[in-house]
């Protein structure tokens, strides 16, 4: 099974600021990676599929990036409806794993 | 527009059969590429891959709970039913149903049910 590491575990910024989340996987996934963001209480949002595709809707601020094992979700100007939990997830083997999550707050 | 909900028990018995029906609109899955699946979320675990099945018929289940998972379609009432039998405490979470079109990217999302296994 494949294991996605995300990190930071926690980062702290403020309206405005560039947001840099890391998810590193523990063998090649090619570019069969996504990103989800989750609001408390609700379901996870896709927001960018094989590493760099935005999903319908998705504002521009949001680029995905990486090939391989290294992949970043960069959020340029951070609004606040962003300050959310996101994850990763691999396509590239069944199950495909989700990363353990980066909490962006405030 | 595409939609999902999840229904079935809030509460469940350890060593019971756990039923969750995932009711469908907005797409059909005999179409062609289409798959909904199943995803966990458990306080202090990652998301987790249950189940999922394919608009052919194919069916593919998450390692940990391959024994106990079973998946299945009703494309006349756009549901699909997960099945997990001899639950324990460890699988209380909250359960999404979930809607792709490519690839195994969850595209679409139910508002997820709770279950707790308690006795």
């Amino acid at each position: 099974e494949i294991v996605l590491t995300q990190s930071p575990a926690t980062l702290s910024l403020s309206p405005g600021d560039r947001a840099t989340l890391s998810c590193r996987a523990s063998q090649s996934v090619l570019n069969y990676l996504a990103w989800y963001q989750q609001k408390p209480g609700q379901a996870p949002r896709l927001l960018i599929y094989d590493a760099s595709n935005r999903a319908t809707g998705i504002p521009a601020r949001f680029s995905g990036s990486g090939f391989g094992t290294d992949f970043t979700l960069t959020i340029s100007s951070l609004e606040s409806g962003d300050f959310a939990i996101y994850y990763c997830q691999q396509r590239s083997d069944w199950p495909g794993t989700f990363g353990g999550g980066t909490k962006v707050e405030i | 527009q595409i939609t999902l909900e999840e229904s079935g028990p809030t509460l469940v018995k350890p060593t019971q059969t756990l039923t969750l029906t995932c009711t469908f609109s907005g797409f059909s899955l005999s179409t062609s590429g289409v798959r909904v699946g199943w995803i966990r979320q458990s306080p202090g675990r990652a998301l987790e891959w249950l189940a999922l099945i394919y608009w052919d018929g194919d069916k593919r289940y998450g390692p940990s709970l391959k024994s106990s998972l079973s998946i299945t379609k009703d494309t006349s009432k756009n549901q699909v039913v997960l099945t997990m039998t001899n639950v324990d405490p460890a699988d209380t979470g909250t359960y999404y149903c979930a809607h792709s079109s490519y690839g195994d990217y969850l595209g679409s999302w139910g508002q997820g049910t709770l279950v707790t296994v308690s006795s």
